[in-house]
This record gives structure tokens, sequence and C-alpha cells, in this order.
């Protein structure tokens, strides 16, 4: 199946351990993103890389820090879990920046991360 | 800071009703509005997108129309049917960033 995919879909533990996230695309695209969905539903860019360059860091502390070994994954790595690190984490994947907008984004099924 | 704003953040339609959204946004250097449709447990989705020198933008039961000088758009959704209920994003593109509404929940009551 061609999609974006990512593991894993659940992930709880507890507040102060490091865990990460693995997204994976075979869509063959060059740009890949990660979103942060809250529990209203609010979707947050966070990351985005475009051939393994990051090109968007939006206001996320320094505790989240995404990697990208090549073009087809970008994961990302959660340092000192709290609380409010508790929602839904997309990735998603798109035919380069300047084309995103006219064929949109593929997003996974996200991973639902609850911090007790 | 939300860049787009959109409204209502939910509503309910009669199978075969109208459902409308609203957005509106600020920035003009924003140059394309895409929709987006999520179902529970899933990814948001494309579902139709226009650029800002189009007023109106129809693929089958979904139509966006788009009032530039207002800075506002909205989604139709004609003749809607029970597996339309999710949740709707409005977006908006500059600068390699997809900046989307805080969604609209959308039922359709049978």
């Amino acid at each position: 199946d061609t999609a974006v995919s990512q593991t894993p879909k659940y992930l709880v533990t507890q507040m102060g351990n490091d865990k990460s996230i693995k997204c994976e695309q075979n869509l063959g695209h060059d740009t890949m993103y990660w979103y942060k969905q809250d529990s209203k539903k609010f979707l947050k860019i966070m990351f985005s890389y475009n051939n393994k360059e990051l090109i968007i860091n939006e206001t996320v502390p320094n505790r989240f820090s995404p990697k990208s070994p090549d073009k087809a994954h970008l994961n990302l790595h959660i340092n000192s879990l709290e609380l409010g690190d508790s929602a839904v984490y997309f990735c998603a994947s798109s035919h380069g920046a300047h084309f995103a907008a006219r064929y949109g984004y593929t997003f996974g099924s996200g991973t639902r991360l609850t911090v007790v | 800071q939300q860049q787009v704003k959109q409204s209502p953040q939910s509503l309910i339609v009669q199978k075969g009703g109208i459902s409308i959204i609203n957005c509106a946004y600020e920035n003009t250097a924003f140059d394309y509005f895409p929709w987006y449709q999520q179902f529970p447990g899933k990814g948001p989705a494309l579902l139709i997108a226009i650029r800002p020198d189009v007023s109106e933008k129809k693929e089958g039961r979904f139509t966006i129309s788009f009032n530039k000088s207002a800075k506002q758009f909205s989604l139709h959704i004609m003749d809607s049917q029970p597996g339309d209920s999710a949740t709707y994003f409005c977006a908006a593109t500059a600068d390699y960033k997809l900046s989307f509404g805080a969604g609209t929940t959308v039922t359709v009551r049978a």
C-alpha cells in the first residue's frame, strides 16, 4: 500500500521518559512534516524537512527533535516527556514545498501519545 | 496565533441538507486555500482546494466559494450524506507552511 505510515499508533508513557515516533512514506515525496493535534483538534505544524534539510522549525520546545535519515523517513524524538505533550502527532508528506498546496499533503493515521 | 479563523465549531444537518463552513484570514501572502476532511482515528485528507484568483470551485457535492476582497472563503456540502460526517478543516498556505483553521465537526443525521 502506498501511504504514510507511523509507528506506534498508540504510546502511553510516564512523565520524564524519552520516546520516539517513526514515520515512513513510499509516495516518492521529497518533503515531510510533523503536525501536532491537540485535544480540541487544532492542527499545528512543528517541523518540515525537504530533501533531508530542515525548512520549518516552529516554536517547539527543545525537547522535541526531528531526524530525517533520508527523504522517505522522518522521526520525532521527545525527551523528558511532560503531561502537556499528550496529543495526536501526525506525520505528513508532499511533492515539494511549492507543489504541496496544489497537490495536497498526505497524512499518516497519527500517533496518540498519552503522558501519565 | 491562529492565522485562519473557522466557524462554526460544529454543525448538525439532516440528510440531503446543505452544510456551510466559513473561514477568514488576514495574511495576504496566502497563495492557496485547501480544505481537508478528517474521520475519527484517521489523518486529514485533501478534499478540495482553490487559488485566490478563482471565485468558485466545484467538485461533486463540494463547492468552495472564495471572496478575495473580504479575505473569506467557505465550503458548501450539498445533499449532505451520513458518510460526510467528519471534521472539516480549512487551511491556507504561504512560505511552505500549511496553516489550519480550528475545524468544524459535521454530523449528518439520517
